[in-house]
């Protein structure tokens, strides 16, 4: 199973790009990584998926190096509203399997003004 | 489009009392997944069907747990007895089949937070 891990938290202040890294260093070769983002009293939200290389969409950028043992989620000039705990999700989709869906702890960003 | 359903939003129970939580899914998703999220913990993958077939239920406690998927749409998740240990966030989530919406994004509901005294 591709575990990852996190940081446990990061501050930032608005206005800043903001880059969270995740380690994946068993990832293997089907495998997607996916960042979901969850607020408090809410359930987790899709950000980003990618393969490889580097995805980019109107919420954020996702950077894959060669290897593929980690990415960085990448969230220019972050705001109040982003204050949140962010997952790294590893694995092969459609996830044939419920063993094979690890969330890990998430990192816990805050943003201040 | 209307998202992933769950009721009820909260719950307080005694242990060893009964609950079931309902999950209605974003309409055409075939796969189904509920997840259970302890305070301060990622969520964990409890049981996941795809239409009103399991896929895999190998995280689920089966001595108290059960959960099923009539008609391939609707979903509940039973717990009996409860226990103090299950107070806990029960997340559902849908994603439509494969090849459609481009990646197999999950839609997640709002969740039931269930307190078990």
């Amino acid at each position: 199973l591709a575990k990852t891990t996190q940081p446990i938290s990061m501050d930032s202040y608005e206005g800043q790009e903001v880059n969270i890294t995740c380690s994946h260093n068993n990832i293997a070769t089907n495998d997607y990584i996916t960042w979901y983002q969850q607020f408090p009293s809410q359930g987790p939200r899709f950000i980003i998926q990618g393969y490889k290389t580097k995805v980019t969409n109107e919420v954020a950028s996702l950077f894959i190096p060669a290897d593929r043992k980690s990415s960085t989620l990448s969230l220019p000039r972050v705001s109040l509203s982003d204050t949140a705990v962010y997952y790294c999700l590893v694995g092969d989709p459609p996830y044939s399997s419920a063993s094979k869906i690890i969330f890990g702890s998430g990192t816990r960003l805050s943003i201040r003004p | 489009e209307a998202g992933v359903a769950q009721s009820p939003r909260y719950k307080i129970i005694e242990k060893r009392q009964s609950v079931a939580f309902w999950c209605n899914p974003i309409s055409g998703h075939a796969t189904l997944y509920w997840y259970q999220q302890i305070l301060g913990q990622g969520p964990k993958l409890l049981i996941q069907f795809q239409n009103n077939g399991v896929v895999d239920d190998s995280q689920l406690p089966k001595d108290r747990f059960s959960a099923e998927r009539l008609k391939g749409v609707d979903s509940t998740l039973k717990i009996q007895p409860a226990k103090l240990e299950d107070s806990a966030v029960y997340l559902c989530a849908s994603s439509p089949p494969p090849g459609q919406g481009g990646t197999d994004t999950q839609y997640f509901g709002p969740g039931t937070r269930l307190t078990v005294l």
